[in-house]
C-alpha cells in the first residue's frame, strides 16, 4: 500500500528554527510537495522537490532523499503566524496526490 | 501561482436538502479537477477525480449517486451533495491542474465548510 508518515503534533519557539520529516512509500515517484494549511482555510503550496537535495525559499527549505523515502521541511526565525498544518503529498506513478495526515505546528512565544 | 475559485465559502443546509459547489480556474485549463473532504483535525481525503467531459472516478467508499460531480467544461467543476445529513457536514476543497502541460502543482480552492442541520 501507498503511505506517507509524518509527526502528529510539533512545538517550536517564536525566532527559533524547526524541521519537519516526512518519510513515504508509494507506488511510483513524481514529486513531493509541502503544503502549509491555517485552520479552516485550504492548503497553500510551499515547495515541491522531485530530485535529490535542498531547495531553499526565504525562511522555508525543503529536502528531498529519493533512496531513502525521506523529506523535510525546515522553518527557520519562526512567527506566530506558522503556527499551522504542515502537510507532506507524494506524486505517485499515476500523477496522483498521496497525502500524509499532516503535522500541526504550534508556535509558542 | 495559477488562480482556482470556490464556491460558497460556507453553507448550512436543512437535512434532506441538496447543495452544489462550484469550483472554477480562473486563468488556466484544468483538464483536472480533484474533490477532497476534510474532517477537523485529520487530512485531506480524496473523494473523486474527474476529467474534463468524462465521468469521475470516485474513492473507494464515496457513493457517487450522492456526491454528484460534473466537469462540463475546462474552467468549472461542480460538486453536488444530495439529500445531505448532519455527517456530511465538512470542509470540502477542490484543485485542479492541468495535466495536458505536465502540471504536477494542484491548486486549490479557498474550501466549502457545509454544515448540515
Amino acid at each position: 500500500g501507498q503511505n506517507i508518515d509524518q509527526p502528529t503534533e510539533m512545538t517550536a519557539t517564536e525566532g527559533a528554527i524547526v524541521q519537519i520529516n516526512c518519510t513515504y512509500q508509494t507506488s511510483g515517484f513524481n514529486g513531493l510537495f509541502w503544503y502549509q494549511q491555517h485552520a479552516g482555510e485550504a492548503p497553500t503550496f510551499l515547495s515541491y522537490n522531485v530530485l535529490d537535495g535542498l531547495e531553499e525559499k526565504g525562511r522555508f527549505s525543503s529536502f528531498l532523499s529519493r533512496s531513502k523515502g525521506y523529506s523535510y521541511l525546515l522553518l527557520k526565525e519562526l512567527q506566530m503566524k506558522d503556527s499551522a498544518s504542515a502537510l507532506c503529498a507524494v506524486l505517485d506513478s499515476n500523477y496522483q496526490l498521496i497525502w500524509g495526515a499532516g503535522t500541526k505546528l504550534i508556535i509558542k512565544p | 501561482g495559477a488562480v482556482v475559485s470556490q464556491h460558497p465559502s460556507w453553507v448550512i443546509c436543512k437535512s434532506g436538502t441538496s447543495v452544489k459547489i462550484e469550483c472554477r480556474s480562473l486563468d488556466f485549463q484544468a483538464t483536472t479537477m480533484f474533490w477532497y473532504r476534510q474532517f477537523p483535525k485529520q487530512s485531506l481525503m480524496l473523494m473523486a477525480t474527474s476529467n474534463e467531459g468524462s465521468k469521475a472516478t470516485y474513492e473507494q467508499g464515496v457513493e457517487k449517486d450522492k456526491f454528484l460531480i460534473n466537469h462540463a467544461s475546462l474552467t468549472l467543476s461542480t460538486l453536488t451533495v444530495t439529500s445531505a445529513h448532519p455527517e456530511d457536514s465538512s470542509f470540502y476543497i477542490c484543485s485542479a491542474r492541468d495535466l495536458t502541460v505536465g502540471d504536477t502543482e494542484a491548486f486549490f480552492g479557498q474550501g466549502t465548510r457545509l454544515t448540515v442541520v
